[in-house]
């Protein structure tokens, strides 16, 4: 089962806050979270292991909910270079393939 | 940090011909990849799991005799799309992980156009 991301879109003024919200109907053990750019390859961001969990990388951090089986993912201060499609990712199996969720598209203006 | 190399970049063909897409990881041994695809403004759905020196395996719809993948040293896998149709036209990208901090590496992605 595909991990569900909300919102599907959204548009941010440069400086602005956003959080998406990444929900499964699995039971979770970690959570990837991605940025791809048009055209490009996915980048990885950051894993979250532990339930409750926060990480941070530059002023993008998430927090992981194993209980609720959700993830989200803030976004502070955007700049122009946040904008891309974010995805969730939950591995899984023997072979931790990941399950990407549904994605976000993000588009920051000045 | 972790580099995965995947070529070619862009590709077309014709319709019935085969083409092979090679995923290399440069500074570590992948001894698993996996294959993904994506259409426009869709997500990445998982097609196989490569595995060095044994069988892929392929996740469900995926028709394993059209797409061949072949891992054969422990940072190279191949994906050939056989007897490629137009409906086979996608973004195609491989990734692995390294090991190290947890999240995957992809390569650069294959975009395939079939005419």
């Amino acid at each position: 089962q595909q991990p569900v991301q909300s919102p599907q879109a959204v548009i941010l003024r440069e400086g602005e806050d956003a959080v998406i919200n990444c929900s499964s109907s699995k039971a979770l053990y970690s959570v990837h979270w991605y940025r791809q750019k048009h055209g490009e390859a996915p980048v990885f961001l950051m894993i979250l292991l532990k339930g409750g969990e926060q990480k941070g990388h530059e002023k993008i951090s998430a927090s992981f909910n194993e209980k609720k089986q959700q993830s989200s993912l803030y976004l502070t201060a955007s700049q122009l270079s946040y904008s891309g499609t974010y995805f969730c990712g939950t591995p899984s199996g023997g072979y931790q393939k990941v399950t990407f969720g549904t994605g976000t598209k993000l588009q920051v203006i000045p | 940090g972790a580099v995965v190399s995947q070529h070619p970049s862009r590709v077309i063909c014709k319709s019935g011909t085969s083409v092979k897409i090679e995923c290399r990881s440069l500074d570590f041994q992948a001894t698993t990849m996996f294959w993904y695809r994506q259409f426009p403004k869709q997500s990445l759905m998982l097609m196989a799991t490569s595995n060095e020196g044994s069988k892929a395996t392929y996740e469900q719809g995926v028709e394993k005799d059209k797409f061949l993948i072949n891992h054969a040293s422990l940072t190279l896998s191949t994906l050939t799309v056989t007897s490629a149709h137009p409906e086979d036209s996608s973004f195609y990208i491989c990734s692995a992980t390294s090991g190290q901090g947890g999240g995957y590496t992809f390569g650069s992605g294959t975009r395939l156009t079939v005419v």
